[in-house]
């Protein structure tokens, strides 16, 4: 257990579907992030937030929504979704600036996504 | 620009020692990681080292960091078959809060 948490594990949803993926980090990380990681490519990185701020934002397609309400909670709503965009979505946690020592980015397990 | 790169795949015997190896293009990494992931997990750190460092041990696992010419590689001892899954090498470039991974290298130990 990492003490980041990621829902649900599996989705499937429809190109026409609108559906939300969910974070939930219990490290007192004031930083999330979104990765993409689709077979046999580097993990991508989609968006960070530090303090509740998009402070990073990767070129990714509108339909990818990114909500970070509160230090502790990110979301991803998805929206009229390709099939290209089945993968896993990771979420990760950090602490904005890192301390000595405190270099260290926490994955969740996260969601595996297939869009039909 | 940034590129991290592993080879795909790796194949040992129980009890042998793995090394899994990564290329970096970026000379002003501050910190180079590994993570392991199982299947159906999501990624855990193993290890990191920061960019001054030249060698990092940690029980069975030893980092590697040749910084002239971008190579990093991590060395596990008497690998037992628990240890099979995917090694994702990743830099952290200057004052940058994300990190940059590579495609991942897959580990298979036979018994």
């Amino acid at each position: 257990e990492t003490g980041v948490t990621q829902t649900p594990r599996h989705l499937v949803m429809g190109m026409t579907n609108k559906k939300s993926l969910k974070c939930e980090q219990h490290l007192g990380h004031n930083a999330m992030y979104w990765y993409k990681q689709s077979a046999k490519k580097p993990l991508e990185l989609m968006f960070v937030y530090s303090l509740e701020e998009r402070v990073e934002n990767n070129s990714v397609p509108s339909r990818f929504s990114p909500e970070c309400p509160n230090s502790s909670h990110l979301f991803l709503h998805l929206h009229t979704l390709q099939p290209e965009d089945s993968a896993l979505y990771l979420c990760a946690s950090s602490q904005d600036p890192p301390g000595q020592g405190d270099q260290k980015l926490f994955f969740g397990s996260g969601t595996q996504l297939s869009v039909l | 620009g940034e590129d991290v790169e592993q080879s795909l795949f790796l194949s040992v015997r129980e009890g042998d020692s793995s090394v899994i190896n990564c290329t970096y293009t970026d000379s002003s990494s501050t910190y180079l990681y590994w993570y392991k992931q199982e299947p159906g997990a999501g990624l855990q750190l193993l290890t990191y080292i920061f960019s001054n460092m030249d060698m990092k041990q940690d029980q069975r696992l030893t980092v590697l960091l040749n910084k002239k010419d971008k190579h990093l590689s991590l060395r596990i001892a008497d690998t037992q078959t628990g240890d099979s899954a995917i090694y994702f090498c990743a830099e952290r470039v200057g004052g940058r809060r994300a990190l940059t991974f590579g495609s991942g290298t897959r580990l298979q130990v036979q018994p």
